[in-house]
């Protein structure tokens, strides 16, 4: 069965510091791969895609993730985090063909202290 | 930027009551999609909808849900006979394309909750 696996539940970091996020799937065949992002009290914000190509995808506000696919895995990073990235960040997979719908990661949720 | 609009933001229902949750896509998109999420728990798929119809469900998505494109604008995920269980918060979403290579706009959520 296809899933997704987000081994950080909750992270606290101060402002400054270097943020990874886990994130990996179980899945046969070809996929596609997001990160979202959701702001308290606002809506899933797309943060970065990887479809082909680079596997090191660069997104909004200074993410990037890197796809390793012998890994199964795509984990979001970020030199330097703020005060403002303190959200709930989501991984998601689809295949690239058969069905329309993400599955997606439990979530982690982040804590930048100013 | 364009938005996907879900209505009402919060909503506490008595269990075995009908809930309606109404959102109103992205105006040129044709793809529209339930999630759902449980707290402490991920974002499930419940239904994708094109055409008018349901183009794919979940196991989730049993004869207790429905959805319905009443009118061209609102999309509506009507729950009937709520239980305490359905207790979650409801994403809508919109996309222009089937294809997930153009991702999703997703509304604010529904928390739904059942008492």
């Amino acid at each position: 069965a296809q899933s997704v696996s987000q081994h950080n539940h909750h992270v606290i970091l101060s402002e400054a510091a270097s943020l990874e996020l886990g994130c990996n799937y179980s899945y046969g065949g070809t996929v596609n791969l997001f990160w979202y992002v959701q702001y308290p009290g606002q809506h899933l914000q797309l943060l970065l895609k990887y479809f082909s190509g680079d596997p090191l995808v660069k997104g909004i506000k200074g993410f990037e993730a890197e796809f390793i696919k012998s890994k199964f895995s795509f984990n979001l990073r970020k030199p330097s985090v703020q005060w403002s990235d303190t959200a709930e960040y989501f991984c998601a997979v689809t295949p690239t063909s058969g069905t329309y719908k993400y599955i997606f990661g439990t979530g982690t949720r982040l804590k930048v202290l100013a | 930027e364009p938005e996907v609009t879900q209505t009402p933001s919060h909503q506490v229902t008595q269990m075995g009551q009908e809930v309606i949750l109404r959102c109103v896509p992205i105006s040129n998109h044709l793809y529209f999609y339930w999630y759902r999420q449980i707290l402490g728990q991920k974002v499930e798929f419940l239904v994708s909808f094109y055409n008018n119809e349901i183009s794919e469900k979940s196991e989730i998505f049993d004869d207790q849900f429905s959805v319905e494109r009443p009118d061209g604008s609102n999309f509506t995920l009507k729950i009937r006979s709520t239980k305490l269980e359905d207790s979650a918060m409801y994403f809508c979403a919109s996309s222009r394309m089937g294809s997930t290579n153009y991702g999703y706009t997703f509304g604010s959520g529904t928390r739904l909750t059942v008492v």
